[in-house]
């Protein structure tokens, strides 16, 4: 399988712990994206990647999450003390660095905080 | 702040019946804007990247408009069939990101039924 993938695909918690998700992205693609979803609403940006530099920050990534690229190819998210607030649907995209840059995304990693 | 709509929430059809739902999206700074199909359980799933006023794309059953004069894209679906059931996104991107981060709008939520 070339596509993106995420593990784990859910995750349960209890309130405080810490997590830490995971995403391969397509191996040729340089930018890597996370989106949170909520019940009932759309994706929304969390944060990117070009190689291993982080570009660009959303203001809903508070100072209790923190995602890095290391090497330039898989990344991590990792959400410290969680909240309740936290539990959703976290996506992970990849893409090349052209104009219209179509992403291509994982099937996500499931958070219930309890 | 970038607001993208979109109408119905959701819709029921009955098999073989056409349909189409409606994205609108801020016309000033327009860069992109993106269809997707999200089945339950699976990755979202691209369909269709728009990036000139007046573009269609088509695939197969499914074609989608755009004008960026009046921030709107139609997506249709001819001859709906069970498999099409499924949450289809729009979503945004802006020139001052250059097509980095999707702006989602909540999606329409499709069943058909057979």
């Amino acid at each position: 399988d070339t596509g993106v993938s995420q593990d784990p695909r859910h995750k349960i918690t209890k309130r405080g712990q810490n997590v830490t998700f995971r995403c391969d992205p397509i191996s040729e693609h340089n930018r890597l994206y996370w989106y949170r979803q909520t019940l009932g609403q759309g994706p929304e940006f969390l944060t990117y990647f070009q190689n291993e530099a982080q570009l660009e920050k959303s203001r809903l990534l508070s100072d209790r999450f923190s995602a890095e690229r290391p090497k330039g190819s898989f990344s991590t998210l990792e959400i410290q003390r969680t909240e309740q607030g936290d539990s959703a649907m976290y996506l992970c995209a990849s893409s090349f660095p052209v104009t219209t840059g179509e992403q291509y995304f994982g099937p996500g990693t499931r958070l219930t905080v309890t | 702040i970038l607001n993208v709509e979109q109408s119905p929430q959701s819709l029921h059809v009955q098999e073989g019946d056409s349909t189409n739902f409606t994205c609108s999206f801020p016309s000033s700074n327009f860069y992109a804007l993106h269809w997707y199909r999200w089945e339950t359980a699976k990755s979202p799933e691209a369909l269709f990247v728009m990036t000139l006023n007046g573009d269609e794309k088509k695939k197969g059953r499914i074609s989608a408009t755009l004008n960026t004069k009046e921030g709107y894209s139609y997506l249709y679906i001819k001859g709906s069939q069970p498999e099409d059931s499924a949450t289809y996104l729009c979503a945004f991107t802006s020139q001052e990101t250059s097509g980095s981060r999707l702006t989602f709008g909540e999606g329409t939520q499709l069943t058909v039924n057979p």
